[in-house]
């Protein structure tokens, strides 16, 4: 059971928007950067999103991340079905002085 | 272009200890602001961040470690190799995951990954 809670799947229709959640403590998102990773089977994972919001060279603009308190989000706009793939979450703990992620979400393009 | 590339073995007998390296390319194991991390993925435990490495202002290294393999994990780097290492001691089949190393940059995110290593710890 992760420390940061994800949802374990979300979907939409191509063309859609979905959102996903990462629900953590004052000791994690609470006071620190979320970075966001998508991970597609049999490979490693890829950085999305870093620092709550920055995307790195190279990632498309459909994707978005935010925060607000312990809560942070990311965004997927014009789903498409390469995008079918599992999302990932993580922040360092102040507390624990220790990395986290939260249990990953998958999602699907109907 | 940064690359990490993993090694070690497929196989480890319980009770024995896993040892595994990431040589890098493209980037220095000692440049101040990087961190070099180990992660592990199950089916039951999900990403898991087992620690990390990196060298401080005054050239010391420090390091990290997840509280669940504090007691048996050891990560260490290597400057005239540009490596770093994970060794984890006493495993059980419980630790049969995949494992990846990673670059970490401030604040606090991977953004170069090894293809990852598939470890069985079995008899």
């Amino acid at each position: 059971q992760s420390v940061l809670t994800q949802p374990p799947s979300v979907s939409a229709a191509p063309g859609q928007m979905v959102t996903i959640s990462c629900s953590g403590g004052s000791t994690n998102i609470g006071n620190n950067y979320v970075s966001w990773y998508q991970q597609f089977p049999g490979t490693a994972p890829k950085l999305l999103i870093s620092a709550n919001d920055k995307r790195p060279s190279g990632i498309p603009d459909r994707f978005s991340g935010s925060k607000s308190g312990t809560s942070a989000t990311l965004g997927i706009t014009g789903l498409q079905t390469g995008d079918e793939a599992d999302y990932y979450c993580g922040a360092w703990d102040s507390g624990l002085s220790a990395g986290l992620f939260g249990g990953g979400t998958k999602v699907t393009v109907l | 272009q940064v690359q990490l590339q993993q090694s070690g073995p497929g196989l480890v007998k319980p009770s024995q200890t896993l040892s595994l390296t990431c040589v890098i390319s493209g980037d220095s194991v000692s440049r101040d602001g990087t961190a070099w991390n180990w992660i592990r993925q199950s089916p039951s435990r999900g990403l898991e961040w087992l620690g990390r490495t990196y060298s401080s202002s005054n050239s010391k290294w420090r390091t990290d470690y997840a509280e669940s393999v504090k007691s048996r994990v050891i990560i260490n780097s290597d400057s005239s190799k540009n490596q770093f290492s994970l060794q984890l001691t006493s495993v059980t089949p419980g630790d049969t995951s995949v494992y990846y190393c990673a670059r970490g940059l401030r604040p606090f995110y991977m953004d170069v990954w090894g293809k990852g290593t598939t470890v069985t710890v079995s008899s």
